[in-house]
């Protein structure tokens, strides 16, 4: 069962425009959401996180936004740039539990071209 | 990355060998993750630990088995190496088991088995 849906799973965005990647989940007991990116050949990284009670989180041209009736969260590259052009997983887990782990989805290659 | 080192980078080895991977960690944190990441399935977890000699299964454990015996190690074993085992494997550390404080990942060893 996977508790974490993302998608798109590519993304070709050009330079400028707005890159959006969706996430929804299933376990309502998740209350911490997070974006790593992922360059090739690199480990992935933390970028942004949020929790369910704020609506949207903000951080440079990266925004998550977050509707917790629906269950589902995305990320917003605002002014993408070709140094953008990674691999993107969104992740959940239930913080204050005893799981002890993050759920990945699985992944958005986004590609930005000049 | 910074406090979290993988061993070997690279590794070719025949179907049917026992293999071990290293994670060597200097940051002292209690929780250690091993991943797998294939093309299509993004990062799936394998085991991990939530202290000296406590570990659990991941979605994958099938074929794998670890072992934590100090805070700064954990070594991964395929029994016996079959080629589906081929892939990218992340060692990922963290100081929350949620991963609020973030996972910090290793570069990867990248196994082939042939």
């Amino acid at each position: 069962q996977q508790q974490v849906k993302q998608s798109p799973q590519s993304l070709i965005v050009q330079k400028g425009g707005i890159s959006i990647i969706n996430c929804a989940y299933e376990n309502t007991a998740f209350d911490y959401f997070p974006w790593y990116q992922q360059f090739p050949g690199k480990g992935p990284a933390l970028l942004i996180a949020i929790r369910p009670d704020v609506s949207e989180k903000k951080e440079g041209r990266f925004t998550i936004s977050f509707n917790k009736s629906a269950k589902q969260f995305s990320l917003h590259i605002m002014d993408s740039q070709p140094g953008d052009s990674a691999t993107y997983f969104c992740a959940a887990s239930n913080s204050g539990g005893s799981n002890y782990k993050l759920t990945f989805g699985k992944g958005t290659l986004l590609t930005v071209n000049p | 990355d910074a406090g979290i080192t993988q061993s070997p980078r690279h590794k070719v080895t025949e179907t049917g060998t026992p293999v071990t991977l290293r994670c060597h960690q200097t940051e002292n944190h209690r929780y250690m993750y091993w991943y797998r990441q294939d093309p299509g399935h993004g990062l799936r977890l394998i085991h991990y630990s939530y202290g000296v000699k406590d570990t659990d299964k991941g979605e994958v454990s099938d074929g794998y088995s670890v072992s934590r015996s100090k805070t700064e190690d954990f070594l991964l074993t395929l029994e016996s190496a079959t080629s589906s085992q081929t892939s990218v494997y992340f060692c990922a550390i963290s100081p929350s088991g949620g991963g609020i404080y973030g996972y910090t990942f290793g570069s990867g060893t990248r196994l082939t088995v042939v």
